[in-house]
């Protein structure tokens, strides 16, 4: 099946800091999401985004689909952004069936 | 109601038991999931509901049984389940297509003991 890696897979940043969280995947697809899982479990999706690029206020993401990566961008972070962001892509073209990535772990310190 | 509600949020079971996990949305969707998170372990899909009929099964075993009783409603039973299938199970539920993003339930943590 297809791979999904992320990297890196646990960062630490000042608050105000900016980073990029980046997806690799082993095979092509036609959808793919950003997710964002809280420390309580709860997942909010933040992009749904197969190619180009999308913003949401400080979170921004690109995707390349024809070189099989996608980028979440996020500036001036807050501890409120603190916890695990996945990507998941459905290498099919259904829009059914998404298989998650590895995960990065972030934890943003006051 | 933007809203995936699950229920309970969480359950402790011997591995005896029958227990069933609910899942309700009211937005329409024609599609839903259940996935499985192990700590610290990416969500795993389990099943997948399009227009209340299986569509996809990856592979788990028959101690999980799932029910999409009507488009608003999507149960997981649970009958002779081992320690190591305590996890977080998760529920989702979406359009149906190419073109439409998830929305997840909060979840339910379930422990068996």
């Amino acid at each position: 099946g297809i791979q999904v890696e992320q990297s890196p897979p646990d960062l630490i940043l000042q608050e105000g800091a900016n980073s990029t969280l980046r997806c690799n995947f082993s095979d092509s697809v036609n959808n793919l999401q950003w997710f964002h899982q809280n420390p309580w479990g709860q997942l909010i999706n933040l992009f749904y985004i197969p190619s180009g690029t999308k913003q949401n206020g400080r979170l921004s993401a690109t995707t390349v689909a024809t070189e099989r990566y996608s980028l979440l961008y996020i500036s001036s972070s807050q501890t409120t952004d603190s916890g695990v962001y996945f990507c998941a892509v459905d290498p099919g073209n259904t829009g059914n069936q998404f298989y998650f990535g590895t995960g990065t772990s972030l934890t943003v310190i006051p | 109601d933007t809203e995936v509600t699950q229920t309970p949020k969480h359950l402790v079971m011997g591995m005896t038991n029958k227990k069933s996990l609910k899942c309700e949305q009211h937005m329409g969707h024609r599609a839903m999931y259940w996935y499985k998170q192990k700590a610290k372990k990416p969500p795993e899909l389990m099943f997948v509901y399009s227009y209340e009929k299986l569509s996809i099964n990856e592979s788990v075993p028959s101690r999980f049984s799932p029910e999409c009783p009507n488009s608003s409603l999507l149960n997981l039973h649970l009958h002779a389940l081992q320690p190591e299938d305590s996890a977080l199970y998760l529920c989702a539920s979406s359009h149906l297509g190419p073109t439409h993003g998830y929305t997840f339930g909060s979840g339910t943590r379930l422990t068996v003991v």
